[in-house]
């Protein structure tokens, strides 16, 4: 079963503009990861925001975690063509062993 | 390094045919993860290793899958008879430590195609 959810599933935004995606969990949770994924790629790591932590900060990239609420936003600010990708959270739950539950992820479009 | 190295890249297999996928860790990296992804059902974890021991095999859809980790640097997965729902990139990946609190590299994926 999926622990992270995205919202929206897909979003297309003119260059330079700001680009915000968020991240639903359901149970609770060590740390909370975010990956891009370009087309025909594998994921790539962007940030790792402990349960701890509620506000992370990554060059254009600024992540909050609201354990409260069991949601987590990334916000990628100024976006670029190159920014176009999906991206995933990814959950390591407490009841885990380790291992991330990903999310279905949200898909950007960034307009030249 | 060279990350995560998976082969073949693409493999068109007609259904009932034996696949094997490879992957080559990061040298050093003592977690080893197999994933799934499919348009209807995203990412899936199939069955990770830590130091070449399977840890969590709950991922694997039946008894057709199986994978094994001989060694610190290499890892199989087997699709055995292969069907055409088993269609899907095959990803691996690897990290220092567990999933959860270190980030885990992922390979370029194989794309399975059952005919």
């Amino acid at each position: 079963s999926q622990q992270g959810e995205e919202d929206p599933q897909a979003l297309s935004i003119q260059e330079g503009e700001n680009a915000t995606m968020n991240c639903s969990y359901k149970t609770s949770i060590n740390n909370l990861q975010w990956y891009r994924q370009n087309s025909g790629r594998g994921l790539v790591h962007l940030i790792l925001i402990r349960s701890n932590e509620r506000e992370k900060h990554s060059g254009r990239l600024r992540v909050t975690l609201d354990t409260s609420k069991k949601s987590s936003s990334l916000l990628i600010t100024a976006s670029r063509a190159a920014d176009t990708a999906s991206y995933f959270c990814a959950t390591d739950a407490r009841s885990n062993t380790g291992k991330l539950i990903f999310g279905q992820g949200t898909t950007l479009q960034v307009k030249p | 390094d060279a990350g995560v190295i998976q082969s073949p890249r693409h493999e068109v297999t007609e259904m009932g045919q034996e696949v094997t996928l490879r992957c080559k860790p990061i040298s050093g990296h003592d977690y080893l993860f197999w994933y799934r992804q499919t348009m209807m059902r995203g990412l899936e974890l199939l069955i990770y290793f830590n130091n070449n021991v399977p840890i969590d095999d709950s991922g694997m859809p039946e008894d057709r899958f199986s994978a094994k980790m001989p060694n610190a640097s290499f890892s199989t997965l087997k699709i055995q008879p292969s069907e055409p729902r088993d269609s899907a990139v095959y990803f691996c990946a690897s990290s220092l430590g567990r999933g959860g609190t270190d980030t885990q590299y992922f390979g370029p994926g194989t794309r399975l195609t059952v005919l």
